[in-house]
């Protein structure tokens, strides 16, 4: 099926730093998504991202849709250590017909 | 509360038995999924339901099964012909066709 690449694959800062992360796809999305995943347990859903430039913010959190439409980037301003998880992005097609696909993850650490 | 609740947490299982794992959700949602993930990959689809008594195949279907029977409730087998069965599950649900996915906490399933 389709995939996701997101990057990077993990990534370890510092308290305070902020945080980027992006994900690409050789095909076009009308929405997407980013989740966070704690450890041993489900993702949750932080940002959702409907039209070609969006930007939206949800606290210390910025995502964007980009303009072509085949990727979207995170940012997390001033890390915490409760920020430690891994961040999936989530596409959906035009089509409607087609489940989300996901990325592999961002796995982020926090050094406090 | 509303929410999707997958049971149990955490499950073992000999090898060669099946295993149903159990997802329920409250929210009316009409599609329901059901992913895997391992240590260090995304989560890929195993079977999905837009509707009840109605399901499609993901991109990893083979050694596991599901029913529909009731708009809520959308469990899993792990049939003995799934090759490497030890994982973590995670249900999903989704208000109308496929838009954003909402999950459960996950099973972990521990097949020796």
């Amino acid at each position: 099926g389709q995939q996701l690449n997101q990057s990077p694959q993990s990534m370890f800062i510092q308290e305070g730093e902020d945080v980027s992360m992006n994900c690409t796809s050789s095909s076009i999305f009308n929405t997407w998504l980013w989740y966070k995943q704690d450890p041993g347990e489900g993702p949750v859903l932080l940002i959702a991202l409907y039209k070609a430039g969006e930007l939206t913010s949800n606290g210390r959190l910025t995502a964007q849709f980009g303009i072509t439409r085949k990727d979207s980037f995170l940012n997390i301003s001033a890390s915490i250590p409760s920020d430690v998880g891994i961040y999936f992005c989530a596409g959906l097609g035009n089509s409607g017909n087609t489940p989300l696909v996901f990325g592999k993850g961002t796995r982020l650490s926090v050094i406090a | 509360d509303g929410g999707i609740t997958q049971s149990p947490k955490y499950l073992f299982r000999k090898e060669g038995q099946n295993v149903t794992l159990s997802c329920e959700q409250n929210l009316n949602h009409d599609a329901m999924y059901w992913y895997r993930q391992d240590p260090g990959q995304g989560l890929r689809l195993i079977y999905y339901s837009q509707i009840v008594n109605d399901f499609q195949k993901g991109d990893i279907a083979e050694g596991y099964s599901v029913s529909r029977e009731k708009k809520e409730s959308f469990p899993l087998t792990v049939t003995s012909a799934q090759k490497n069965p030890t994982a973590f599950y995670l249900c999903a649900s989704s208000p109308g066709g496929h838009t954003e996915a909402f999950f459960g906490q996950g099973t972990r399933l521990t097949v020796v």
